[in-house]
């Protein structure tokens, strides 16, 4: 079945220090890949997104590339901000035979902590 | 707009005891979900229906059941909770030919 995997955490950066948070997965047919972030007390918020190979999601400076050959969809941001602390999930949507239900199979997160 | 919206934010269950987690969304979407989250685990499918009328099985459904009472509304039933089932559990909905899904803030059972 598919699957999502992502590094180990918690990370802890300081201020403006650079981000990258590995995933790879593991899918059959071409699923779509997606970055959700949580922060505290709250539920998932999607961070940014990719449909197919090569192509590039970012939002809020946070980027991710969707390589195929490679099947990694890492999480990138050049100077992170305290506000950036939350937890962050890898996810992929369900693809078979051109139809989705979207169901959605997460990594396990990755707690994120920027200090000043 | 409320987006989505779970009830209880917070419940204490006895081993055995049952109950109803509530999901709505007002956002007119088809879709909808209910997952578990344990830490260390990400979030896991519990049941899902992709349209009004139909639910399906996710990747985690022994023990629950689930009610698409129309379209707005998707609740999660426990009937006999066990302490396995101590998580935090968010209800997302999605409108059908896209692939965000918009997520509840979530509510958060303990069994004893």
């Amino acid at each position: 079945g598919d699957s999502v995997t992502q590094m180990e955490g918690p990370v802890t950066l300081s201020e403006e220090a650079f981000l990258t948070i590995n995933c790879t997965y593991t899918a059959t047919g071409y699923p779509s890949l997606f970055w959700y972030v949580q922060y505290p007390g709250e539920g998932l918020q999607l961070l940014l997104k990719a449909t197919k190979a090569d192509d590039k999601g970012s939002n809020k400076g946070f980027e991710a590339t969707y390589r195929k050959e490679t099947t990694s969809f890492h999480l990138e941001k050049g100077s992170v901000q305290v506000s950036d602390s939350a937890v962050y999930f890898c996810a992929l949507s369900d693809q078979i035979g051109g139809t989705s239900y979207g169901k959605l199979t997460f990594g396990q997160g990755t707690i994120l902590t920027v200090h000043p | 707009n409320a987006g989505v919206t779970q009830t209880p934010k917070f419940q204490v269950l006895k081993t055995g005891q049952s109950m109803t987690l509530q999901c709505a969304q007002d956002m007119n979407h088809n879709s909808m979900y209910w997952y578990r989250q344990d830490p260390g685990m990400g979030l896991r499918l519990i049941y899902y229906s992709a349209s009004e009328g139909t639910t399906d099985k996710g990747e985690v459904p022994n023990g629950y059941n689930v009610s698409r009472l129309n379209k707005r509304e998707f609740s999660l039933r426990l009937e006999s909770a066990a302490p396995s089932q101590t998580s935090v559990y968010f209800c997302a909905s999605k409108l059908q030919g896209t692939d965000t899904q918009y997520f509840g803030p979530g509510t958060r059972l303990t069994v004893l």
